[in-house]
């Protein structure tokens, strides 16, 4: 079956970096999506990967392994707005979305 | 510019009633779907459309139906709700289904409780 990993709860510290996992089984593979989502609030892109590799965008990175089924989001001098959980997304040979539960990530001062 | 947007942003509904959610975008995109949300899973797809006049079922149609009139509008109808369509909806549409680039755009969600 498809299935999507990530873990369930995170806590970092404000400033420092953390990295947010996500494996994932697809029938096919037409990329890796990661989404932020604020409690109570609509889940808002943050990146796309479709190629091996890491892709920087601001304090922002996404890294994916094709050959591994793996990805990773990220965070660089954590603040405490990026206290919110981050889906992992994988899209099939079909073009359909299979999302992980999310990652709540926890930022304490 | 608004973007999507859905109402009614919260509802209590009681079991056997029917429920239209509605879904509005102003982006002009071709593709819509409608997701749930509930604790500890992942979003789920309830039913989907690629373009004007045509749908889809997505992972979890049962008890749904949806219709897509036209480019803007993208109502989700519970024909009887049952308490088990409790549940945060999620309206969002992209470019084109399918385009790998694609964003998801959503609405701010639709928090329905059936009791």
């Amino acid at each position: 079956g498809q299935n999507i990993d990530q873990p369930t709860e995170m806590t970092a510290t404000e400033g420092a970096i953390v990295q947010i996992n996500c494996t994932y089984q697809t029938s096919g593979f037409n990329g890796l999506f990661w989404y932020q989502q604020h409690a109570g609030e609509a889940p808002t892109f943050l990146s796309y990967n479709v190629l091996d590799g890491l892709e920087e965008k601001g304090r922002f990175s996404s890294f994916l392994s094709r050959s591994k089924g793996y990805s990773y989001l990220l965070l660089k001098e954590l603040q405490m707005k990026d206290s919110a959980s981050y889906l992992c997304a994988a899209m099939d040979s079909n073009y359909q979305l299979i999302w992980g539960a999310g990652t709540k990530l926890i930022i304490k001062p | 510019i608004a973007g999507i947007t859905q109402a009614p942003t919260s509802q209590i509904l009681a079991a056997g009633r029917r429920m239209t959610l509605r879904c509005t975008q102003d982006m002009r995109h071709n593709a819509m779907y409608w997701y749930r949300q509930d604790l500890g899973l992942g979003l789920r797809l309830i039913h989907y459309s690629n373009t004007a006049g045509t749908t889809g079922k997505g992972e979890v149609p049962d008890g749904y139906s949806v219709s897509r009139a036209n480019t803007d509008d993208f109502p989700l109808t519970l024909a009887s709700a049952v308490p088990s369509q409790t549940s945060v909806y999620f309206c969002a549409s992209s470019d084109e289904r399918g385009r790998g680039t694609g964003e998801l755009f959503f609405g701010e969600g639709s928090r329905l409780t059936v009791l």
